[in-house]
Parts: structure tokens; C-alpha cells; sequence
């Protein structure tokens, strides 16, 4: 069964104390990997996709990266507006023509000034 | 659309009412999904299209639960007889299909049982 771990459950960080966030996952056969960012009351919004082990991306203060095992989204200098929750999500192939993807339970980010 | 679109946002029901929550995808996305999300809970997979195949239905939790797409487009996603703990968020995404490529999410219909 595929299983998604997602660590801290909660962060709790001073404005400009870079951090990073963990996802743990044991799947057959990823497709991708992806984070979201949620805010309260709103739908998940896109942030990143990694494909393949040692593979980077970047978006302003977040960067995120990919091993065999896990993936990291490091958070350089946060700011309050980077508070949230944030998801990761893996893409597994479920037969036919279905990817099926399945989500952690999040990391709640707090940003305080 | 220039999104994902979903309605109602909010919906109070009577338990043991029926209701439908409407999905309308970016256009072109032949791939829809169906999840639901209770209070501080992660996201449960329900239901997910591709196309014209046979979709994969193996999240919905009972047989009050069903999910249509019509013409690869719209989806409507039915719960009979509602429950309290059928209380939650229910998102619907929809991507291009296939494999890694990126999946939208729409603010999410708001459901209430009473």
C-alpha cells in the first residue's frame, strides 16, 4: 500500500528562521512527486513536481528536493505570508489508463513577525 | 474556465438528504479527481477519471457515494442519505492527464450534514 508521511505535523518559526519540511514516502513505481500549499478555507495550490531522484526546484523562498526515500522543502528566510499548511502528493500508476495520487497529512507552517 | 470550478461553495442538508456537488474542470483536462478533506485531515482520495475509461472508484468509503462525468467534461459527484460524518470538504482537481503532469485544485465544496 502506498504510504505518505509528512513531518513536523506542526512548525512553528520566527520571520527569517529558515527550516525544512518533511515527506516520507513508500510507493511502487512514483510518477511524480508533488507539494501544495493550503491556506485556510481554500483549495490546494500547486507549488512543485519532481520526477526522478536529485532532481531541484526553486520558487522564491522555497526550494524543493527529491531522493529515492523523500522529499524536502526547504523555506530560506520565511515571512508571515509564507504561513500555511503544505502538502505533499504522490503520483502512482493504478492500472489502465489511472494515476492515482495520494496526499500526506500536511505540515501547519507558522510564520511569526 | 480559468480554473477549476466548484458549486455550491457551502452547503448545509438535513441528515438523510440527498446532494449534489457539481465539478466543472479546466477546459481540455481529460483527467478528473474527487477527494475529501475533513477537519484536520488530510486529503481522501474518492474517485478519479481519465477519458472515456472506466473510472477508478475504489476511494468512494460507501454505496451512498457515486460519482458521474458527463461528456468528459462536468462531474457530479451524489451523496444519498446523508450522514453527519459526511460533514466536510469535498475538492475536485483536474489535470491533462497521464502521468506528472500538474493537477488544479478548486476551492472546494463545503459540506454540512445537520
Amino acid at each position: 500500500e502506498d504510504q505518505v508521511t509528512q513531518s513536523p505535523e506542526a512548525l512553528r518559526l520566527q520571520e527569517g528562521e529558515s527550516s525544512s519540511l518533511n515527506c516520507s514516502y513508500t510507493v511502487s513505481g512514483l510518477r511524480g512527486l508533488f507539494w501544495y500549499r493550503q491556506d485556510p478555507g481554500k483549495g490546494p495550490e500547486f507549488l512543485f513536481t519532481l520526477y526522478s531522484a536529485g532532481e531541484e526546484k526553486e520558487k522564491e523562498r522555497l526550494k524543493a528536493t527529491l531522493t529515492k526515500k523523500e522529499s524536502f522543502l526547504h523555506i530560506t528566510a520565511p515571512k508571515p505570508e509564507d504561513s500555511a499548511t503544505y502538502l505533499c502528493a504522490v503520483q502512482v500508476y493504478s492500472g489502465g489508463s489511472n494515476y492515482k495520487l495520494t496526499f500526506g497529512k500536511g505540515t501547519l507552517l507558522t510564520v511569526n513577525p | 474556465g480559468a480554473g477549476v470550478s466548484q458549486s455550491p461553495s457551502n452547503k448545509v442538508t438535513e441528515k438523510g438528504k440527498d446532494v449534489e456537488l457539481r465539478c466543472d474542470p479546466i477546459s481540455g483536462h481529460t483527467a478528473l479527481y474527487w477527494y475529501r478533506q475533513s477537519l484536520g485531515q488530510g486529503l481522501e482520495f474518492l474517485i478519479y477519471f481519465q477519458g472515456n475509461s472506466a473510472p477508478d472508484k475504489s476511494g468512494l468509503p460507501s454505496d451512498r457515494f457515486s460519482a458521474e462525468r458527463t461528456g468528459g467534461s462536468v462531474s457530479t459527484l451524489t451523496i444519498q442519505r446523508t450522514q453527519q460524518e459526511d460533514s466536510a470538504v469535498y475538492l475536485c482537481a483536474s489535470s491533462a492527464g497521464g502521468s506528472g503532469n500538474t493537477i488544479y485544485f478548486g476551492e472546494g465544496s463545503w459540506l454540512t450534514v445537520v
